[in-house]
Order: structure tokens, then C-alpha cells, then sequence
């Protein structure tokens, strides 16, 4: 049972445009969520994360916003730049974010073409 | 501050043999946490050690097993190696101060032959 799903395994997106990675999850108990960047041959970097109690968090050319009805959430990267070309992860944890243990999504191959 | 450090970077092991991976989290990290990265099953979640202790374990045989000390750095090991257990072992630490997620070593990936 795949408790944390992202639908779109690849996405291409033209350079200075809108990136938009989905992700949906189905435990309501998630209450922490985490966005990761991984380029081949090196291990995910945190990007952003959002608390349950928020809908939205912005850190820079990123935004995360989440959607608690729907059990969804996703990653705007504006304006996308081709350095943005990675596999990105979504996350989830419960426990307030004390909980260790992170569920991940399969994955989705940004590619961002100049 | 120097980030996580994992060994060896690349391992070939022979099916039946066992493995040890190491994993040195930053400085003042208490968690440290053990993923598997396939192709097909994306990273999924080995177990997570804090001061010493197993605090989560995940869905993986007992042939996966792991350990931390008391400096915090922390191995896990692997016995009976099938080809199946070829994958990119990921180790992450984390303070949980808040907001700042885990921090990922750059992994060590196994191939058994």
C-alpha cells in the first residue's frame, strides 16, 4: 500500500517557465511534509517542507502548497531554470515531525530544457 | 560543518556473502536513519536509530540489521546477500530542530553478483 503517490514519473517543462510537481498522499495521519532534490550519484537535498497546519510555504523560487481535503500536495518551481533538472521526492512523516521514519513518494524526473 | 559520511561509496558483494555500511551523521545528530533506493520501489525505509536505540523499523527481512554508538554514527548489515538487495543504501541524519528535514548522505551503492 503506497501511502505517499506521485502520479507523474517524468515532467519537461521549458526554461523560465512554471514546474509544478504533484503528490498525493492517503494517511490523514501525515502531519509533517518534505520535498527532496536528488541528482544521480548523490543523496536527496531538502528543498522545502510545510507543516499540516499551514497550506502554504515559500522559500524563494519555491512554494509548497497543500491541500488537507484533498490529501494533496504540490511543488511550484518559478521561474525554472535547467539547474532545476533532478529526480524530487515527496515526503511525509507523522508525530509532529519527532516521528523518524519518512515516507517517500516513487519520484519524479524533472527535466527543465534551456 | 562537514555533512553525512557514508562507506564505502561502492561495493560488489557475491550473493550468500554479507555487507557492513557505515554512516557518520553531523556532528550532533542524535537520529540517523537508513533508506533503500531501487528504480522500481523508489526509497523506501530501513529502520532509524536514536541514542543508541532501534526507534523505527521498516518493512525489510531480518537479514537487514543495524546498529548505533555512542558517538552517534551508526551501520547496518545486510546477510545472506541476494541479488534483489542490490540497491543505493541512503543514510540521513537529523536534529529535528524544526523544519530543516533529514540531511542525506551521498550513499553506498551495492551490487551483489
Amino acid at each position: 500500500d503506497q501511502q505517499v503517490k506521485q502520479n507523474s514519473p517524468s515532467l519537461s517543462v521549458q526554461e523560465g517557465r512554471i514546474s509544478i510537481l504533484n503528490c498525493d498522499y492517503t494517511n490523514s495521519m501525515f502531519d509533517y511534509f518534505l520535498w527532496y532534490k536528488k541528482y544521480p550519484a548523490e543523496g536527496p537535498t531538502f528543498l522545502i517542507s510545510i507543516s499540516s497546519i499551514k497550506d502554504k510555504n515559500e522559500d524563494g523560487r519555491f512554494t509548497v502548497f497543500l491541500n488537507k481535503s484533498a490529501k494533496h500536495l504540490s511543488l511550484h518551481i518559478v521561474p525554472s531554470q535547467p539547474g532545476d533538472s533532478a529526480v524530487y521526492f515527496c515526503a511525509a512523516s507523522w508525530g509532529g515531525g519527532g516521528s523518524e521514519k519518512l515516507v517517500f513518494g516513487k519520484g519524479t524526473k524533472l527535466t527543465v530544457n534551456p | 560543518k562537514a555533512g553525512v559520511t557514508q562507506t564505502p561509496r561502492y561495493l560488489i558483494k557475491t550473493r550468500g556473502q554479507q555487507v557492513t555500511l557505515s554512516c557518520s551523521p553531523i556532528s550532533g545528530h542524535r537520529s540517523v536513519s537508513w533508506y533503500q533506493q531501487t528504480p522500481g520501489q523508489g526509497l523506501q525505509f530501513l529502520f532509524e536509530y536514536f541514542s543508541e536505540t532501534q526507534r523505527n523499523k521498516g518493512n525489510f527481512p531480518g537479514r537487514f540489521s543495524g546498529r548505533q554508538f555512542s558517538n552517534s554514527r551508526s551501520e547496518m548489515n545486510v546477510s545472506t546477500l541476494e541479488l534483489g538487495d542490490s540497491a543505493l543504501y541512503l543514510c540521513a541524519s537529523s536534529s529535528w530542530t524544526g523544519g530543516g528535514g533529514y540531511t542525506f548522505g551521498s550513499g553506498t551503492r551495492l551490487t551483489v553478483v
